[in-house]
């Protein structure tokens, strides 16, 4: 069955260092892939989608990357504020699995001061 | 504009109460979506509808059953609540029919089942 794998462990990291997360997928051919926010008590926020034929993309201190070869997407927040924690959910959707959208389990970030 | 809205926000039931979770979008948008969220299990897909008058099962459907009314709205029904069915539940949509669209969600219906 299709699966979609973050770090449940939170990532703890100093003000100032860029944070990077990892969505891993597999028995899933997706088409786009999409990064979102969650504050807690609030439903999920859109960041970024990035295609299967994109290697990269980037959104002001954001950058996603995705590697359908090793099927795997990176996230990357750089110079990194309190402001940003939080619970990151990456999402797979087309190919095989239409336009559903299948999400992962999330990973929390704390950025301290 | 409102985007997507969820009532209630709260609720809680006895086993084997029923209710209807409503879900209300604005957005002119094809596709919905309910997803239920328990700790450490991420955001489940229970039912989705691609468009008005289909709906299709997602990961978890059992116990539950929804309703495309219209365009709008998308409920989603518990006939009989059982405490396995304590989460939160999120609803959501997405433009038209396409696959690379961003998630618009609603604040969130937080359930509790005694």
């Amino acid at each position: 069955s299709q699966k979609i794998e973050q770090n449940s462990e939170a990532l703890n990291i100093q003000e100032g260092k860029t944070a990077t997360l990892t969505c891993n997928y597999t028995n899933y051919s997706p088409a786009y892939l999409q990064w979102y926010r969650q504050d807690p008590g609030r439903g999920p926020v859109f960041l970024l989608l990035i295609r299967e034929n994109e290697k990269e993309k980037r959104k002001e201190r954001l950058k996603v990357t995705f590697d359908t070869t090793l099927k795997q997407s990176l996230f990357h927040i750089t110079a990194s504020q309190p402001a940003d924690s939080a619970t990151y959910l990456c999402a797979l959707t087309g190919g095989g699995g239409g336009n559903k959208l299948t999400f992962g389990t999330g990973t929390q970030l704390k950025v301290e001061l | 504009n409102a985007g997507v809205t969820q009532t209630p926000k709260f609720q809680v039931l006895k086993t084997g109460q029923s209710m209807t979770l409503q879900c209300a979008q604005d957005m002119n948008h094809n596709s919905m979506y309910w997803y239920r969220q328990d700790p450490g299990m991420g955001l489940r897909l229970i039912y989705y509808s691609a468009s008005e008058g289909t709906t299709d099962k997602g990961e978890v459907p059992n116990g539950y059953n929804v309703s495309r009314l219209n365009k709008r709205e998308f409920s989603l029904r518990l006939e009989s609540a059982a405490p396995s069915q304590t989460s939160v539940y999120f609803c959501a949509s997405t433009q038209e029919n396409r696959e690379n669209t961003e998630a618009f969600f609603g604040q969130g219906t937080r359930l509790t089942v005694v």
